[in-house]
């Protein structure tokens, strides 16, 4: 099956700091999602991305579907995008793979 | 409009017993998913209905688990007997069709002592 790879695995930022997060795949796939895991576990839709680049305030994310990797952007972090940060993918026959994520922490 | 509705929120229960959560999706929605999330890990599927039709269960362990989605809305996954392995959050997920997004409920944390 298709293998995700999300690095890094843990990342520690001082509030305003910009980052990328990076969600590697095996294969090709029919669609991508990021998601943002907050502390009470809820997973929260960031980007559904199959391809191309997309902005949503202070998050943007683009996926190259041809290189099969994709990015998360976070700019100006603030402490409440502090969480787990996951990338799903979908291959062949609508099966979801979930990487292992990436672990946020924003200081104050 | 409302989300993907799961319960209970939390399960305590000794091995052994029996246990069911619920889940009732975004109205509209076809698809519907079952996720179990190990501390630490993404999610895995358990397993993956089209209406009333269990189009990928080949993750869920069939000895215990089973589910069911009579009527192609809500959807109930047991487990009978639980084993303290089975201690994760029990996530369920909603698509308008198999493969455009999913949206997740809020989860079922089940404890097994």
């Amino acid at each position: 099956g298709i293998q995700v790879e999300q690095s890094p695995p843990d990342l520690i930022l001082q509030e305003g700091a910009n980052s990328t997060l990076r969600c590697n795949f095996s294969d090709s796939v029919n669609n991508l999602q990021w998601f943002h895991q907050n502390p009470w576990g809820q997973l929260i839709n960031l980007f559904y991305i199959p391809s191309g680049t997309k902005q949503n305030g202070r998050l943007s994310a683009t996926t190259v579907a041809t290189e099969r990797y994709s990015l998360l952007y976070i700019s100006s972090s603030q402490t409440t995008d502090s969480g787990v940060y996951f990338c799903a993918v979908r291959g062949g026959g609508f099966k979801t793979i979930f990487g292992a994520g990436t672990r946020l922490f924003v200081k104050a | 409009e409302a989300g993907v509705v799961q319960s209970p929120r939390y399960k305590i229960i000794e091995k052994k017993q029996p246990v069911a959560f619920w889940c009732n999706p975004i109205s509209g929605h076809n698809t519907l998913y079952w996720y179990l999330q190990n501390l630490g890990q993404g999610p895995e599927l358990l397993i993956r209905y089209e209406n009333e039709e269990a189009v990928d269960d080949s993750q869920l362990p069939k000895d215990r688990f089973s589910a069911e989605r009579l009527k192609g809305v809500d959807s109930t996954l047991k487990i009978q007997p639980a084993e303290l392995g089975d201690s994760a959050v029990y996530l369920c997920a909603s698509s308008s069709t198999g493969g455009s997004e999913q949206f997740f409920g809020p989860g079922t944390r089940l404890t097994v002592l």
